[in-house]
């Protein structure tokens, strides 16, 4: 079982509707989450962080945690051209040294106008 | 430009060559996290640096590959005798500290072995 799962794709939404992303992570130690977006060619960006269960919103973008699950979601709403992108979902799994994110194979969106 | 610098941006080498990829961390930043993506794959975590310190570096591959954090400087990333395997895009990331979990990526080298 891979460490961190999503489902590749794409996933493809009509602008303005709602994007809604999965991930699931198999160690229960896990402390914090991200979820990054790289464009083609591009490096990965940061969008979102979440540490404690529940939702965390930043403009259009809410990520959902429940440890319990072992389960994070990101919901892109009012979806737009321009994110259509691979979303990254990555967690940081305690460890000795501690710090290295361990990430999922993404998810790639395609919003369609 | 107070991101996370790298160059070069694009370093093709022949088989048997060395490839030496630079990192200069976010102002501010003195933890570095080199990580690769092979074609259609993943990101993979390779090594984690402080300052003169590798604090871990159980994603590396044992042979040919190094990676130093000198007190003055940037982060290096070192592959020896390059084989074709090796192309891949090597992205570096920061943070300000071991506590701080987020984790800021710089444009990445593309390395290409021919």
């Amino acid at each position: 079982q891979k460490e961190v799962e999503q489902n590749s794709g794409p996933l493809s939404v009509p602008e303005g509707a709602i994007a809604s992303l999965n991930c699931t992570y198999s160690d229960r130690v896990s402390q914090s989450f991200f979820w990054y977006r790289q464009y083609s060619g591009k490096s990965p960006e940061l969008i979102m962080s979440i540490y404690s269960n529940g939702d965390k919103e930043d403009g259009r973008f809410t990520a959902q945690l429940n440890k319990a699950s072992q389960y994070v979601s990101l919901l892109i709403r009012d979806s737009q051209p321009s994110d259509s992108a691979t979303y990254l979902c990555a967690v940081n799994i305690l460890g000795a040294a501690g710090n290295k994110l361990t990430f999922g194979g993404g998810t790639r969106v395609l919003v369609k106008p | 430009n107070a991101g996370v610098m790298q160059n070069p941006r694009h370093l093709v080498r022949r088989r048997g060559q060395e490839a030496r990829l630079r990192c200069s961390p976010m102002k501010g930043h003195s933890h570095v996290y080199w990580y690769r993506q092979l074609p259609e794959e993943g990101l993979k975590f390779m090594v984690y640096l402080q300052k003169e310190n590798i604090i871990d570096e159980s994603g590396m591959p044992k042979e040919r590959f190094s990676a130093e954090f000198p007190k003055e400087g940037p982060s290096i990333l070192r592959i020896q005798q390059v084989v074709r395997g090796d192309s891949a895009a090597y992205f570096c990331a920061s943070s300000p500290s071991r506590q701080a979990y987020e984790q800021y990526f710089g444009p990445g080298t593309r390395l290409t072995v021919t």
